[in-house]
């Protein structure tokens, strides 16, 4: 069974960075994209980007451009997020979800989030 | 404020139907295909509704998604207390270059 697994609960001072990884298992990894979105709390859902499991292709929402770098490991089916210089409105429960959609020149395509992380809680607070 | 437009919530009874509208332009719902989530209270997300109107395997047809013009709605029949949770409509916006969500509509089953 399709399974994505996140990292744990983090906590960051304002500035900082953090990492979250996803491992995925139950499928080929490099045959979907991979969404990051965020919940901060009592909010809704925000899209940060996608990546490319295949080639490492990547389209980050431009509020995030310049701060946040979406990577992916085949050798270990695991997708990263790296979000840096963090701020207090940064604080959300992170997901990542497989994608059956695509993007490509700038553009995504029918974005289908089937699968879905259990989430990591990111808090920054000084 | 979400580029997408859902009521903020909807009621019915356990049995009865409902619907959730979530209301674009053409730069998003208009000429994208449309996909629908719901969230249990404190769970990730789960997708109900994927290209406007087909439903993934294991989601029951009790749920439902159609779309017309700039506007989709997701519809859910049989109400159960289980069905309580959050509901978000998404899609691809080609003018903010960004997959967008609605707001979400929290639904209750009285």
């Amino acid at each position: 069974q399709v399974q994505l697994v996140q990292s744990g609960a983090e906590v960051k001072k304002p500035g900082a960075s953090v990492k979250v990884s996803c491992k995925a298992s139950g499928y080929t990894f490099t045959s979907y994209g991979i969404s990051w979105v965020r919940q901060a709390p009592g909010q809704g859902l925000e899209w940060m980007g996608w990546i490319s499991a295949y080639n490492g292709n990547t389209n980050y929402a431009q509020k995030l451009q310049g701060r946040v770098t979406m990577t992916t490991d085949t050798s270990t089916s695991t997708a990263y997020m790296e979000l840096r210089s963090l701020r207090s409105d940064d604080t959300a429960v992170y997901y990542c979800a497989r994608d059956l959609g695509y993007c490509s020149g700038g553009s995504c395509y029918r974005p289908t989030f089937d699968y879905w992380g259990q989430g990591t809680l990111v808090t920054v607070s000084s | 404020q979400s580029v997408l437009t859902q009521p903020p919530s909807v009621s019915a009874a356990p049995g009865q139907k409902v619907t959730i509208s979530c209301s674009g332009s053409s730069s998003n719902i208009g000429n994208n295909y449309v996909s629908w989530y719901q969230q249990l209270p404190g769970t990730a997300p789960k997708l109900l509704i994927y290209d406007n109107n087909k439903r993934p395997s294991g989601i029951p047809d009790r749920f439902s998604g159609s779309k017309s013009g700039t506007s989709a709605t997701l519809g859910i029949t049989g109400l159960q207390t289980g069905d309580e949770a959050d509901y978000y409509c998404g899609t691809w916006d080609s003018s903010l270059s960004a997959i967008v969500f609605g707001g979400g509509t929290k639904l209750t089953v009285l």
